[in-house]
């Protein structure tokens, strides 16, 4: 069964870059859709981007000008990093994985999520 | 981008009832690419039913799904203790993929 876990700051200053690490056992990497959604506390749930095919990618376009995803094979592991953040970005940061290899698939597995909190 | 809705954000019932929960699209969602997920208290969301109606692996037979196009529903057939939670749909038929607000199933 496939793992997932989110490593990274929980802490980030306004302006700066936040980066996060999803680390995935229990699999390879290869063949899925790899995701990053975040949850800002006590709100609903936003897709951010997904990774698939070694490196081809897909973001939100609310996102999409601040956003990048890119993934270390030979780690297992994939990568978000979303610059110039200020406090609207602040949230739990979740990984996950398709539920299948196709392109139109839910998330089928989660990591814990990671809190990111942006303040100076 | 397809806007999902939730009417309900809270619903109270009680153990053993059915519970329905509705999630309505701006726009038709293409070959009912529709999921519903339960996020329980600082749980990650939890995947329920996909492609509308179709059970994933190890969700309970009291969870079912239904509806096409713009209308779907996720129906709990008799609550139990660990089902009150946040359910929320998402489709993943046209880019960017969008959830809805979510629905809160408590405890009467």
């Amino acid at each position: 069964q496939v793992q997932l876990q989110e490593s990274g700051p929980g802490l980030v200053k306004p302006s700066e870059t936040l980066s996060l690490t999803c680390t995935v056992s229990g699999g390879s990497i290869g063949s899925y859709y790899w995701s990053w959604i975040r949850q800002p506390p006590g709100k609903g749930l936003e897709w951010i981007g997904s990774i698939y095919n070694s490196g081809s990618t897909n973001y939100s376009p609310s996102l999409k000008s601040r956003v990048f995803i890119s993934e270390e094979t030979s780690k297992n592991q994939f990568s978000l990093k979303l610059n110039s953040v200020t406090a609207a970005d602040a949230a739990v940061y979740y990984c996950a994985r398709s539920y299948s290899v196709s392109y139109h698939s839910p998330f089928g597995s989660w990591g814990r999520g990671t809190l990111v909190t942006v303040s100076s | 981008e397809i806007v999902l809705t939730q009417s309900r954000g809270t619903l109270s019932l009680s153990l053993g009832e059915r519970a329905t929960l509705s999630c309505r699209a701006s726009q038709s969602v293409s070959s009912s690419y529709l999921a519903w997920y339960q996020q329980r208290p600082g749980q990650a969301p939890r995947l329920l039913i996909y492609g509308a109606s179709s059970r994933a692996t190890g969700i309970p037979d009291r969870f079912s799904g239904s509806g096409s196009g713009t209308d779907f529903t996720l129906t709990i057939s008799r609550l139990e203790p660990e089902d009150f939670a946040v359910y929320y749909c998402q489709q993943y038929g046209s880019s960017p993929w969008t959830f809805g607000q979510g629905t809160k199933v408590e405890i009467k």
